[in-house]
């Protein structure tokens, strides 16, 4: 079963807007990774977030965690048509295999 | 440096066909895995190797092999192939230890008819 899990399932925004996305877990963690997938190609890592850290940042990412609710989110400001994307939670439960929700599939309009 | 290579891009097998999905790494890492994505479940593990030598079953490891041949490489074999595997299969690699990212190769395509 999955362990992450996004919502929304899909997000269409105008450009410049932000993006904002979530994702839940089950289990403790030792970490949560976001990864961003273009239409037919492989996942590329965005970004780490530990599980003692709260919040993280990128360039145009933020990542918070809170890890009392077990949950995550993603924020991608001033979005542009680049960003359009399927994107990704996986949790590091300590072990060494990741596992991976279903995503979140972004659609930034020009 | 090429990251991580797999081959082939494309594969259509009829039921019952075996074939091998090659997997390569040239970052030095020692954890590779297997991956299979459909379309809305996101990618589930079949199989990883967290160092040469040895392999461990991922979430859904029935109907398929793997041998991990030396630290750069690490195959994806279905021996007797059925629709239900029909997928996309993304290899990927990271470093030693707890905070490393994962990194993909472009995938393989599989058609089973």
């Amino acid at each position: 079963s999955q362990q992450g899990e996004e919502d929304p399932q899909a997000l269409s925004i105008q450009e410049g807007e932000n993006a904002t996305m979530n994702c839940s877990y089950k289990t403790s963690i030792n970490n949560l990774q976001w990864y961003r997938q273009n239409s037919g190609r492989g996942l590329v890592h965005l970004i780490l977030i530990r599980s003692n850290e709260r919040e993280k940042h990128s360039g145009r990412l933020r990542v918070t965690l809170d890890t009392s609710k077990k949950s995550s989110s993603l924020l991608i400001t001033a979005s542009r048509a680049a960003d359009t994307a399927s994107y990704f939670c996986a949790t590091d439960n300590y072990g060494q295999n990741f596992v991976f929700g279903p995503g979140t599939r972004l659609s930034v309009l020009p | 440096n090429a990251g991580v290579t797999q081959t082939p891009k494309f594969q259509v097998l009829k039921t019952g066909q075996s074939m091998t999905l090659q997997c390569a790494q040239d970052m030095n890492h020692n954890s590779m895995y297997w991956y299979r994505q459909d379309p809305g479940m996101g990618l589930r593990l079949i199989y990883y190797s967290a160092s040469e030598g040895t392999t461990d079953k991922g979430e859904v490891p029935n109907g398929y092999n793997v041998s991990r041949l030396n630290k750069r490489e690490f195959s994806l074999r279905l021996e007797s192939a059925a629709p239900s595997q029909t997928s996309v299969y993304f290899c990927a690699s990271s470093g030693a230890g707890g905070y490393n990212e994962q990194f993909f190769g472009p995938g393989t395509r599989l058609t089973v008819l």
